[in-house]
């Protein structure tokens, strides 16, 4: 099984910050890493893909990077909008989920 | 755009069999297009349980293969999932999603609480 382990859990900050969270795969997982956004009582969206692929209609201020074992995600100036919890997931081999990272008001 | 909706039942006995259905509008089931469920815990957060091609592929999680059974009606534009042997650990909100073809989790329903108690 590949295990994937993001931090932090939880992230404080403010409107306009650049915010990075990573994600560690136990073993390569090449670029086979999608990132999801989630918001209470919702179900997860898909912002990117194959590691910095931006899904269509995800704003450009969300980027990701990595491969093999580490991976970001960044988003350059958070918005009001952005304050959910995000996961990572790699799809190399099955599929498995980061335990997630809230991103909360500071 | 696609919708996919879930449903099933909200309470199921331990030891019992949790049954759940993802119908699919907006788009044909028969597309090239993979399906999935994915559960959610406050435990154990986001995992995959199975996924399925109408050509009959299945790819299951290691971990819950011997309980999951997937399976696709082209007839009623659905599929479903059924989960074996249920304890108080299968309670979650279960998705049914829509594979994108770079085979990421790209479409999903709203979820469905499921809760397994006596």
């Amino acid at each position: 099984d590949t295990q994937m382990t993001q931090s932090p859990s939880t992230l404080s900050a403010s409107v306009g910050d650049r915010v990075t969270i990573t994600c560690r795969a136990s073993q390569s997982i090449s670029s086979y890493l999608a990132w999801y956004q989630q918001k209470p009582g919702k179900a997860p969206k898909l912002l990117i893909y194959k590691a910095s692929s931006l899904q269509s209609g995800v704003p450009s201020r969300f980027s990701g990077s990595g491969s093999g074992t580490e991976f970001t995600l960044t988003i350059s100036s958070l918005q009001p909008d952005d304050f959910a919890t995000y996961y990572c997931q790699q799809y190399n081999r099955y599929r498995t989920f980061g335990q997630g990272t809230k991103v909360e008001i500071k | 755009q696609v919708q996919l909706q879930e449903s099933g039942p909200g309470l199921v006995k331990p030891s019992g069999t949790l049954s759940l259905t993802c119908v699919v509008s907006g788009g044909s089931i028969s597309s090239s297009n993979w399906w999935s469920w994915v559960r959610q815990s406050p435990g154990k957060g986001l995992e995959w349980i199975a996924e399925i091609h109408h050509s009959g592929s299945i790819n299951r999680n290691p971990s819950l293969k011997s309980r999951v059974t997937i399976s696709v009606d082209k007839s009623k534009n659905q599929f479903s999932l059924t989960l074996s042997s249920v304890t108080a650990a299968d309670t979650a909100v279960y998705y049914c999603a829509r594979l994108t073809t770079t085979m990421v989790l790209g479409d999903w329903g709203q979820g469905t609480l499921v809760i397994v108690s006596s």
